[in-house]
């Protein structure tokens, strides 16, 4: 079975500083990943994902998340937060296939001004 | 290009009711999963459908139950409501079963029971 852990459940920043949240997982086979971004009282928007190629992927919003197989990590990252970046972050794998996402609990992200 | 879209917006129920939701799927698309975000947590698979049929199906009871109609639109049921079935259920449409990697959700249908 695969499991996403997000290694915190919430991460506080100041607007225009950096931020990174974190993702493992644990899959035996193969999966696609994922990060999806909740706003408030929304539903899921997809920010980015990794099928294969080029480890570190691009997303909207100037969001970017590297996949590192070795670590079965796939983190997320920003060079410099907005206030309107305040949402519910979660991490998802698919195995290859498959039909279900598999998400984490999710990190809350705070900016403050 | 339409969206997903889902109905309700929000909904309250008694324990004991029975509840039916229902989701639209984005232009295009014939795979529509369910999921279940209960507050504070990430969303839980409940099943997938494709071209009418159940083609997947997470850790949920039989008394969550699903139709996917020609058009590829599709309802969740939930018969015998329990207070732990509070919380926020998304639909996703796909564009085919091999394709559940660009799955795409709606808003949310929030359900409340009392």
């Amino acid at each position: 079975a695969q499991s996403v852990t997000q290694l915190d459940s919430q991460v506080p920043v100041f607007e225009e500083a950096p931020v990174e949240l974190r993702c493992n997982y644990s899959s035996s086979v193969s999966v696609y990943l994922f990060w999806y971004v909740q706003y408030p009282n929304q539903g899921l928007q997809l920010l980015l994902k990794y099928l294969s190629g080029s480890t570190l992927v691009k997303g909207i919003n100037g969001f970017e998340a590297e996949f590192n197989k070795s670590q079965t990590s796939f983190h997320l990252r920003k060079p410099s937060v907005h206030i309107s970046d305040t949402a519910e972050y979660f991490c998802a794998v698919l195995v290859q296939g498959a039909q279900k996402l598999v998400f984490g609990q999710g990190t809350r992200l705070t900016i403050n001004p | 290009e339409t969206g997903v879209t889902q109905s309700p917006t929000h909904l309250i129920k008694t324990r004991g009711q029975q509840v039916t939701l229902r989701c639209s799927s984005q232009s295009g698309h014939n795979t529509v999963s369910w999921y279940q975000q209960a507050l504070g947590q990430g969303p839980q698979f409940i099943f997938q459908y494709y071209r009418e049929e159940e083609n997947g199906r997470g850790n949920f009871p039989p008394r969550f139950s699903g139709l996917q109609f020609p058009n590829y639109s599709s309802e969740l049921n939930v018969n015998a409501l329990e207070l732990d079935d509070s919380a926020l259920y998304l639909c996703a449409s796909s564009p085919g079963t091999g394709s559940s990697y660009e799955q795409y959700f709606g808003p949310g249908t929030r359900l409340t029971v009392t």
